[in-house]
C-alpha cells in the first residue's frame, strides 16, 4: 500500500496565523488526497477532497494543494475554532483508504 | 441533509463477536453512487479504514481485518452492520459509520456517524 506521511506531526500557532500541513506520499496518488478536522470526541469534518476541491460549507480560510506526492493544507487567519488535529487521507492504492498519523494545531 | 447513526453494545467480552449498526436517515442508501463504511480510531490514536459495502451488497476489507470481519447491509431498513469477530482488546476502538462519495479524483468521505465506543473487555 501506498503510505502517507504528515508533518509534522503537531504545531502551535496563535489566532490569525496561517499555518501549513503537509502530507507526502510514498508514491504518487495524482490527487486523490483528502483533508479531514476532527476535534476531541468528534467525528471528522471532510475539509478538501481532490487535493484541492472545498467541501461545501467550510470556511475559505481553509485551502489544499498539490499533485503526485506532496500535499499540503493551508488555514489562514487561524480562528479559535480551527485548533484540533487535521488527517490527511488517500485512496489510490486499490480497494484500501489510507489515513495519514495526524497532525495536532494548538494554541500558542 | 444525510445523517448516520451508530448504535451495539458499548462492551464486547474477548474473544466474542463485535457487532455494530448504522442507520442512515435523510436519504436513501440505494440511491447515487455511493459507498457505506466503517472506520475506527483507538483512543489517542489515528483512524483506520475498516471496510465498505456497496448498495449491490458487494463488500470490501481492509487486509489487516479481512479474516475477521464482514459488513452487511439491510436497504429496506436503510441500514448496514459491521460484524467483527475473535476481538481482543486491541479492537477496543471508537467505531464511525460513514458514507464514501467517489468523486471524480478520489472517494472521500463526506458523511460520518458520531461514533460509538467498543470496549472489549471481560
Amino acid at each position: 500500500d501506498i503510505q502517507v506521511t504528515q508533518s509534522p506531526s503537531s504545531l502551535s500557532a496563535s489566532v490569525g496565523d496561517r499555518v501549513t500541513i503537509t502530507c507526502r506520499a510514498s508514491q504518487s496518488i495524482r490527487t486523490y488526497l483528502n483533508w479531514y478536522q476532527q476535534k476531541p470526541g468528534k467525528a471528522p469534518i471532510l475539509l478538501i477532497h481532490g487535493a484541492s476541491t472545498l467541501q461545501s460549507g467550510v470556511p475559505s480560510r481553509f485551502g489544499g494543494s498539490g499533485s503526485g506526492t506532496d500535499f499540503t493544507l493551508t488555514i489562514t487567519n487561524l480562528q479559535p475554532e480551527d485548533f484540533a488535529t487535521y488527517y490527511c487521507q488517500h485512496n489510490y492504492s486499490p480497494l484500501m483508504y489510507i489515513f495519514g498519523q495526524g497532525t495536532k494545531l494548538e494554541i500558542k | 441533509q444525510v445523517q448516520l447513526q451508530e448504535s451495539g453494545p458499548g462492551l464486547v467480552k474477548p474473544s466474542q463477536t463485535l457487532s455494530l449498526t448504522c442507520t442512515v436517515s435523510g436519504g436513501s442508501m440505494s440511491t447515487g453512487y455511493y459507498y457505506w463504511s466503517w472506520i475506527r480510531q483507538p483512543a489517542g490514536k489515528g483512524l483506520e479504514w475498516v471496510g465498505r459495502i456497496y448498495t449491490s451488497g458487494s463488500a470490501n476489507y481492509n487486509p489487516s481485518l479481512k479474516s475477521r470481519v464482514s459488513i452487511s447491509m439491510d436497504t429496506s431498513k436503510n441500514q448496514f452492520s459491521l460484524k467483527l469477530n475473535s476481538v481482543t482488546a486491541a479492537d477496543t476502538a471508537m467505531y464511525f459509520c460513514a458514507r464514501i462519495n467517489s468523486g471524480t479524483t478520489s472517494d472521500y468521505f463526506d458523511y460520518w456517524g458520531q461514533g460509538i465506543l467498543v470496549t472489549v473487555s471481560s
